[in-house]
């Protein structure tokens, strides 16, 4: 167990809507990473945030957006959304300042999201 | 820009024989490479990381890489598979340009049979 914990594990939406996935950081860790993991792919960066400021985007849409609380838990928002949203979102915290070139970062187990 | 080539999509050995998953890396800088794990319905694991220091890299569970800049490789060994190893490895890199990312590729399956 990393300590890094998502919710809800799973969840179904249809297109168009919306949804809010959540990360809860490992203690002490202030810059969380989020990822995109379709079937059969490795994991995408979508953004990262570092002390509540996001300092790194990946190629992904305006309708993916993100937050970062004090607490340095971490919100994926995703707006209208589409099928090829379906996929494993995973968040991952790492103790840094904003350079992580050689710190680990932890994953959480994911958020299984299915569009229908 | 970095990217990162996983040679074999599948992988399947017997128990008790060595172990091989390649990859291969482009990068712009200075590269730190990774190996992670997933295992079925579990999170990410990191298995050892490379960041500049000794070329041969020894991990978790009796994994170790060698880092090889002239064939820009990092390919993941073991000597003998465990019924436990079987899961699906990511080779990963990441740059540092003042906000680092990871750079995963496609993932090698690798099946361990009896």
């Amino acid at each position: 167990e990393t300590g890094v914990t998502q919710s809800p594990t799973h969840l179904i939406k249809t297109r168009g809507q919306q949804v809010t996935l959540r990360c809860s950081s490992q203690s002490g860790h202030n810059t969380v990473s989020w990822y995109q993991q379709a079937l059969g792919q490795g994991p995408q960066f979508i953004f990262q945030y570092y002390r509540e400021e996001e300092n790194g985007r990946g190629n992904f849409p305006p309708r993916f957006s993100g937050l970062q609380f004090p607490n340095y838990s971490s919100e994926l928002n995703v707006n209208a959304l589409e099928l090829d949203d379906s996929a494993l979102y995973l968040c991952a915290s790492v103790s840094g300042t904003g350079s992580i070139r050689s710190n680990e970062q932890f994953f959480g187990p994911g958020t299984r999201l299915t569009v229908l | 820009a970095q990217s990162v080539t996983q040679l074999d999509s599948h992988v399947s050995v017997s128990e008790g024989t060595p172990v091989l998953l390649r990859c291969n890396y482009s990068s712009s800088y200075s590269p730190s490479l990774f190996w992670y794990v997933q295992h079925p319905n579990k999170g990410l694991q990191l298995l050892l990381k490379y960041t500049s220091a000794a070329t041969l890299v020894k991990g978790i569970n009796g994994f170790e890489a060698e880092f090889k800049k002239s064939e820009t490789s990092f390919h993941l060994t073991k000597p003998s598979a465990h019924m436990s190893d079987a899961a699906e490895y990511f080779c990963v890199v990441t740059s540092d340009r003042g906000y680092s990312t990871l750079t995963f590729g496609k993932g090698t399956m690798l099946l361990v049979s009896p």
